[in-house]
């Protein structure tokens, strides 16, 4: 059974409007982390947090927020989505920071 | 800047072959170093790591070397299969203390060929 599961798998969504992408685990991990996947830029961290009611900044955090109301749930926000935002986006968790990370399965989101 | 920079975007190996695949990177403070591997449209997954206590770990046919002194890490594929054909993403990080997080290389693009 899945243990990083994400929602919605596929979205589009109209520039300015709000899109939220949910990621759920369940490995009892305390860090959890977003990336965003375009070609030819491998993985860049958006957000993460090592724990509930707290997240931080990664790389590339500009136009997007992060929630983490509880170990299991984490949340990625674009509240004015922009064409440029268009691209695969990954979940991950992890034990601590040093160790493996698990991905979700992804969500392909396109900005139109 | 980008922490992790791997070079050599795309690769092709034929079958049976020995691959070698490269990243650098910049933070002394580095002190954990993985690969991942990606199949189209799917997640990464962990293929192997290490810890810059050492500066070799093997898995089969997949071995890491890392070079602390020339802040450079190496994947190398021996036997190479056509199910090898991926993506192949680096990483490194800094994992003392709270918050640490992991630096992801642009990724290597491998083909196995028949």
């Amino acid at each position: 059974e899945a243990a990083v599961t994400q929602s919605p798998r596929s979205k589009v969504a109209v520039t300015g409007g709000k899109v939220t992408l949910s990621c759920h685990q369940t490995n009892n991990h305390d860090y959890m982390y977003w990336y965003r996947q375009d070609t030819g830029h491998g993985l860049r961290l958006i957000h993460y947090s090592y724990v509930a009611d707290s997240t931080e900044k990664g790389d590339i955090p500009d136009g997007y927020k992060a929630s983490r109301p509880s170990q299991e749930n984490f949340s990625l926000i674009l509240e004015l989505a922009s064409l440029s935002q268009t691209a695969v986006y990954f979940c991950a968790s992890s034990l601590w920071g040093g160790d493996e990370q698990y991905f979700g399965p992804g969500t392909r989101l396109t900005v139109l | 800047g980008q922490q992790v920079k791997q070079s050599s975007p795309s690769l092709t190996v034929q079958e049976g072959g020995i691959l070698i695949l490269n990243c650098d990177y910049e933070n002394d403070m580095f002190d954990y170093f993985a690969w991942y591997k990606k199949y189209p449209d799917n997640s990464p997954t962990l293929l192997i790591s290490v810890r810059s206590n050492v500066d070799k770990r093997e898995d089969g046919r997949f071995t890491v070397f890392l070079n602390k002194s020339g802040k450079h890490f190496s994947l190398h594929i021996t036997a190479s299969q056509p199910e090898d054909t991926a993506v192949y993403l680096c990483a490194a990080g800094a994992t003392q203390g709270t918050g640490s997080k992991l630096s992801f290389g642009k990724g290597a693009k491998l083909t196995v060929s028949p």
